[in-house]
């Protein structure tokens, strides 16, 4: 059972060019979203995150859209550039929704691979 | 300030055999988190210490454990390891746990664990 998907495996853009990177969800329980970025051989890397009370969030190049009625969310990088090259990670979180039994625990998609060409 | 380090890095074992990786949170960070990352699964949570207690935990056998110690440091233990449990483990570290806000969780490099 899915809950976050990530559909697109990978992602190929030019330098300076919009990167976006799509994430669906399932779970309505879901109230905090999470974007991670991963390096081969390193930890995931917090880039920007999105409350449910929000449909967006920036932070320099990057942009999280979030849309609840369709249970999707978005990030924009632009202008890509050649260091943005990486494995992104879409994660959600049920905070206030869950009691708290949500402690540390995150629900991953699959991730995207993006590669950004100068 | 240090990040969340753990060792070892790499190791190899064999199947039957039990494996203990560690992990140090950032400092002043209470809560820690592990992960498992695989090809087929992705990421997975197995479970999240807070206080020498374990709050939450993900759907993994009874082979898989941890514990917390008083400084926060944490360890997990596989035990009777499956040529299935080869992957990347991951711990993550936050102030409480919550996951979001300033409580986003802050990953180490992970222990690549390859079951021969």
């Amino acid at each position: 059972d899915q809950q976050v998907k990530q559909n697109s495996p990978s992602l190929s853009v030019q330098e300076g060019r919009i990167s976006i990177l799509n994430c669906d969800y399932t779970n309505s329980m879901f109230d905090y979203f999470l974007w991670y970025k991963k390096y081969p051989a390193e930890g995931p890397t917090f880039l920007i995150s999105i409350s449910s009370i929000k449909d967006k969030n920036e932070d320099g190049r990057f942009t999280v859209f979030l849309n609840k009625s369709a249970k999707h969310l978005s990030l924009h990088i632009v202008p890509s550039q050649p260091g943005d090259s990486a494995v992104y990670f879409c994660a959600a979180s049920a905070v206030a929704n869950a009691g708290g039994t949500s402690y540390g625990k995150l629900t991953f998609g699959q991730g995207t691979i993006l590669t950004v060409h100068p | 300030k240090a990040g969340v380090t753990q060792t070892p890095r790499y190791l190899i074992k064999t199947r039957g055999q039990q494996v203990t990786l560690s992990c140090s949170p950032i400092s002043g960070h209470r809560s820690v988190s592990w992960y498992q990352q695989t090809p087929g699964q992705g990421l997975q949570f197995l479970f999240e210490y807070f206080s020498e207690t374990q709050r939450n935990k993900g759907n993994f056998p009874g082979r898989f454990s941890g514990r917390q110690f008083s400084n926060s440091r944490s360890e997990m233990n596989v035990s009777t390891l499956e040529l299935g449990d080869s992957a990347l483990y991951l711990c993550a570290s936050s102030a409480s746990g919550g996951s979001s806000g300033a409580n986003v969780l802050t990953f180490g490099a992970g222990s690549r664990l390859t079951v021969l």
